[in-house]
């Protein structure tokens, strides 16, 4: 069975970083492509970018490029993905989903708030 | 970007009713399109994808068509768990973009 374990919620000062945790299971995690999408509360879903655990190539939306640093962990089967210099607009749910297809993460809730 | 302009906002409708919805990409984008439905507190569901293909379990109330910039969702007979957001999605060109969604809820 595939199955997405992200980290658990997490609550922020204004100006750190986070960095959250997708574990993979149940297929070969260098086989797919992992995203990474967000919403914020009572809001749609955004596109943040995506990385190949197979060799830790990566691609953000514009808007992410200087928020976001996705990573993969072969050994662990694990994806991350770091937000820095976070801010009120930071706050929101992440997850994280294989190639964006049936297999989604529960969603990381990031609270920012001093 | 590819905008994808999903239509309508919002919408009530009844058990058993037809529902359509619509997905308007700003670009050709072929037929990399999938739809997805979350309903409140889960995460999303990927329904359709390729544009007309359903996900394995996908009740085939459920139907997707078109390609190049017009798309649309398709319930042919609205059950009582299908209230939900639906969101379109391309896939086509980097940076992937989702429509804003459509509300479906029942009278």
């Amino acid at each position: 069975e595939v199955l997405l374990q992200q980290s658990g919620a997490e609550l922020v000062r204004p100006g750190s970083s986070v960095k959250i945790s997708c574990k993979a299971s149940g297929y070969t995690f260098t086989d797919y492509y992992m995203h990474w999408v967000k919403q914020r509360p009572e809001q749609g879903l955004v596109w943040i970018g995506r990385i190949n655990p197979a060799n830790g190539n990566t691609v953000y939306a514009e808007k992410f490029k200087s928020k976001a640093t996705l990573t993969a962990d072969k050994s662990s089967n694990t994806a991350y993905m770091q937000l820095s210099s976070l801010t009120s607009e930071d706050t929101a749910t992440y997850f994280c989903t294989r190639r964006l297809s049936g297999y989604w993460g529960q969603g990381v809730m990031v609270t920012v708030s001093s | 970007n590819t905008v994808m302009t999903q239509s309508p906002t919002s919408m009530f409708t009844s058990v058993g009713d037809r529902v359509t919805m619509s997905c308007k990409a700003s670009q050709n984008v072929g037929i990399n399109v999938g739809w997805y439905q979350q309903k409140t507190g889960q995460s999303p569901k990927r329904l359709i994808y390729w544009a007309s293909n359903r996900d394995t379990g996908v009740p085939d109330r459920f139907t997707g068509s078109g390609s190049g910039t017009d798309f649309t969702l398709t319930i042919s007979n609205m059950q009582a768990e299908d209230p939900a957001i639906y969101y379109c999605l391309q896939h086509n060109s980097y940076p992937y973009t989702f429509g804003a969604g459509t509300k479906l809820e029942l009278k």
